[in-house]
């Protein structure tokens, strides 16, 4: 399958810092890529979706100016929380689809940053 | 929009025996359903999917079943090992690119020697 990279995989910040998560497809093209934020033992939310050349479209009640995103290229995506709190520490998680592909539904998730703010 | 509801939430085998998980979905207009395997720390890994077209998928010991009338859904791991304990997540979607993935609550399989 198509290899999702992220980077870095565990961070621990000063509350009120700003942390940038990257995420690239290494092997594939994605116009598309998605931000999931995870709580212990908690599914999968999705944060946004990241739009390669325009804004990315956010869900419901996440903040835009709190986590930016930025979609640069095709291969590379990247999420930033800025002026991070406590409340911020979590499990986030990038994904892409290869929209090159003829079938393309299949989601490919990256390793996951696991955020702590002190 | 699509309502994915997941059961059981957490299930218990021992090794060698078969488990499965079922999820159901609310969204008529999905059409296709991965599932996911997460283990501790790290991303969900793809392990199977089906098209609303199929209605049984297999692939050595997993297996997905589907019933589009019924929109329900299951996994099925057969010759279970310790390796598989992990969680696992169903999920549904329209299947366009630009489509986004509504996932269960997940459900902890635990394997015992």
């Amino acid at each position: 399958g198509a290899v999702v990279s992220q980077h870095p995989s565990r961070v621990i910040c000063k509350s009120g810092t700003s942390v940038k998560i990257e995420c690239r497809s290494l092997d594939f093209q994605a116009t598309t890529m998605f931000w999931y934020r995870q709580f212990p033992k908690q599914s999968l939310m999705l944060m946004a979706t990241s739009n390669e050349g325009s804004k990315a479209t956010y869900e419901q009640g996440v903040e835009k100016d709190k986590f930016l995103i930025n979609h640069a290229s095709l291969t590379l995506s990247t999420l930033t929380v800025t002026s991070a709190h406590p409340e911020d520490s979590s499990f986030y998680i990038c994904s892409a689809r290869d929209t090159g592909r003829a079938t393309n539904e299949k989601l490919f998730f990256g390793s996951g940053t696991q955020l702590s703010v002190l | 929009g699509e309502n994915v509801e997941q059961h059981p939430s957490t299930l218990s085998v021992q090794e060698g025996d078969s488990a499965v998980i079922k999820c159901t979905y609310s969204d008529s207009a999905s059409n296709y359903f991965p599932w996911y395997k997460q283990e501790l720390g790290k991303g969900p890994q793809l392990i199977i999917d089906i098209r609303s077209n199929v209605g049984e998928k297999k692939d050595q010991r997993i297996a997905v079943t589907l019933n589009k009338t019924a929109k329900h859904f299951s996994l099925h791991i057969t010759e279970t090992q310790p390796e598989d304990s992990a969680v696992y997540f169903c999920a549904a979607d329209r299947g366009s690119t630009l489509g986004r993935l509504y996932f269960g609550r997940g459900t902890q399989l635990t394997v015992w020697p």
